[in-house]
C-alpha cells in the first residue's frame, strides 16, 4: 500500500527566500506525481504534474523534481512571496487513485 | 487547465436531513470522478470512486447507503449525504480525471464543500 510522507509539516520563511518542500513515497510503481496547493477552507489547485518518465517540471517560480528509484520528489519555490502561503500537498497516482501526503503548511512572512 | 466546479461551496443543514453536492467538469469529459473528505488538519481521504454509468466503488469504512454517489453523465457526479449527523460535518472535495493518452492522467479538483450539520 502506497504511503506518502511530506517533510516538514510546517515551514515559516521570510519573504524572498528560496525553499524546498519534500515528498517521499514507498511504492515507486507510480504513473505520475502531482503537487497541489490548498488555501485554508478551499479546494485544491494543481501546480505541477510530473509523469513517471520525467525528472522535473517547471512553472514560473516553481520547480518540481522526481526521483522514482529513491521514492522522492521535491518542490522548489524561488523568491517566495506572502501570497505563496498555503498548504502544499503531493500525491502519487498508480494502480489506485491519488494517494496524498498530509501536506506542508508554508507561511511566508513579509 | 481543466475546470471542475463544485456546488455548493458551503451548506448548513439540520441533523437527519439530506444534502446533495454536485461536481461538474466544465470543459472536459470525466469518465472517472473521485470524492474525498477532509477533516481539520488532516489529509484528504478518498471516500469513493465514481465511474460514469456504473455503481461507485467505496473505500473501506465508508457507508454506501449513507453517502450516495451518482455519476449519470460524463460531466456530472453527485454526492448525497443522507440522514446527516454532526459527525458528518467535514470538507468534501471532488476531483475529475482528464485523460489524453492511456496513462497520462491529471486530476483536477473542485473548490470543495464545507458541510456543517447542526
Amino acid at each position: 500500500k502506497q504511503e506518502v510522507t511530506q517533510i516538514p509539516a510546517a515551514l515559516s520563511v521570510p519573504e524572498g527566500e528560496n525553499l524546498v518542500l519534500n515528498c517521499s513515497f514507498t511504492d515507486s510503481a507510480i504513473y505520475n506525481l502531482q503537487w497541489f496547493r490548498q488555501d485554508p477552507g478551499k479546494g485544491l489547485t494543481s501546480l505541477l504534474l510530473i509523469q513517471s518518465s520525467q525528472r522535473e517540471q517547471t512553472s514560473g517560480r516553481l520547480n518540481a523534481s522526481l526521483d522514482k528509484s529513491s521514492g522522492r520528489s521535491t518542490l522548489y519555490i524561488a523568491a517566495s512571496q506572502p501570497g505563496d502561503s498555503a498548504t502544499y500537498l503531493c500525491a502519487t497516482s498508480g494502480n489506485t487513485p491519488l494517494v496524498f501526503g498530509k501536506g506542508t503548511r508554508l507561511s511566508v512572512i513579509a | 487547465g481543466a475546470v471542475v466546479s463544485q456546488h455548493p461551496s458551503w451548506v448548513i443543514c439540520k441533523s437527519g436531513t439530506s444534502v446533495k453536492i454536485e461536481c461538474r467538469s466544465l470543459d472536459f469529459q470525466a469518465t472517472t470522478m473521485f470524492w474525498y473528505r477532509q477533516f481539520p488538519k488532516q489529509s484528504l481521504m478518498l471516500m469513493a470512486t465514481s465511474n460514469e454509468g456504473s455503481k461507485a466503488t467505496y473505500e473501506q469504512g465508508v457507508e454506501k447507503d449513507k453517502f450516495l454517489i451518482n455519476h449519470a453523465s460524463l460531466t456530472l457526479s453527485t454526492l448525497t449525504v443522507t440522514s446527516a449527523h454532526p459527525e458528518d460535518s467535514s470538507f468534501y472535495i471532488c476531483s475529475a480525471l482528464t485523460r489524453d493518452r492511456v496513462w497520462n492522467t491529471e486530476a483536477f479538483f473542485g473548490q470543495g464543500t464545507r458541510l456543517t450539520v447542526v
